[in-house]
């Protein structure tokens, strides 16, 4: 089975200042991984996905992420915060044995200080 | 493009009423999916349409909930009797296909409160 972590439900940076969103994933095959972002009143937006080709992702708005297969982690970047920002991110992973179905990480919440 | 849409965006009811959801998919997309989220916990999966057939309803969590997608275009989702755990977002998802790593674009949600 399939689950996402993502460590801090809040984060908090200064404008101009990196930002960075971590998640770790458990799959016992390939996973295909995506970050989504949720605007305040909006739908869940698709930032970047990874699907087994290159391992730095590059996304829209700015973000990318890494895969890394030995620490099982595919954190999220980008590295100057705008106000704009602000948001709730949410790592995803999906197989091929299971790619109907996306799983969730918890989200994290990005705040970020003028 | 429009992209997919939810209806309604909100809807407060109480315990033992029930509520009708509907989602409408971007044009074209066969697949559908339903997921929620519930008091502040992970999204989670409750089913996957292939145009009007029901792919995986794996994650729907007891028979008070009842998705239907007939002529394979908008789907809806009826809770009934409606409880207060069942409280939370609804979103809906589509997708063209179903080849590995598909984009499924996601709609704004229903945020369902009963009370």
């Amino acid at each position: 089975a399939q689950s996402v972590t993502q460590l801090g439900s809040h984060v908090s940076v200064s404008e101009g200042a990196l930002v960075l969103l971590r998640c770790n994933y458990s799959s016992s095959v390939p996973p295909y991984l995506f970050w989504y972002v949720q605007y305040p009143n909006q739908g869940l937006q698709l930032l970047l996905k990874y699907t087994s080709a290159a391992t730095l992702v590059k996304g829209i708005n700015g973000f990318e992420a890494e895969f890394k297969k030995s620490e099982t982690s595919f954190h999220l970047t980008k590295p100057s915060a705008h106000m704009s920002d602000a948001a709730e991110y949410f790592c995803a992973v999906s197989t091929k044995t299971s790619y109907d179905k996306v799983i969730f990480g918890p989200g994290t919440s990005l705040s970020v200080i003028p | 493009e429009a992209g997919v849409t939810q209806f309604p965006s909100h809807s407060v009811i109480e315990k033992g009423q029930t509520v009708t959801l509907r989602c409408d998919p971007i044009s074209g997309h066969d697949n559908l999916y339903w997921y929620r989220r519930v008091m502040g916990k992970e999204i989670k999966f409750l089913l996957h349409f292939v145009k009007e057939s029901k792919q995986d309803e794996s994650g729907m969590p007891n028979n008070r909930f009842l998705a239907e997608r007939t002529g394979g275009t908008y789907s809806t989702l009826k809770v009934q009797p409606a409880e207060l755990e069942d409280s939370g977002v609804y979103f809906c998802a589509s997708s063209h296909g179903m080849s590995y790593g598909e984009t499924q674009y996601f709609g704004p949600g229903t945020r369902l409160l009963v009370l």
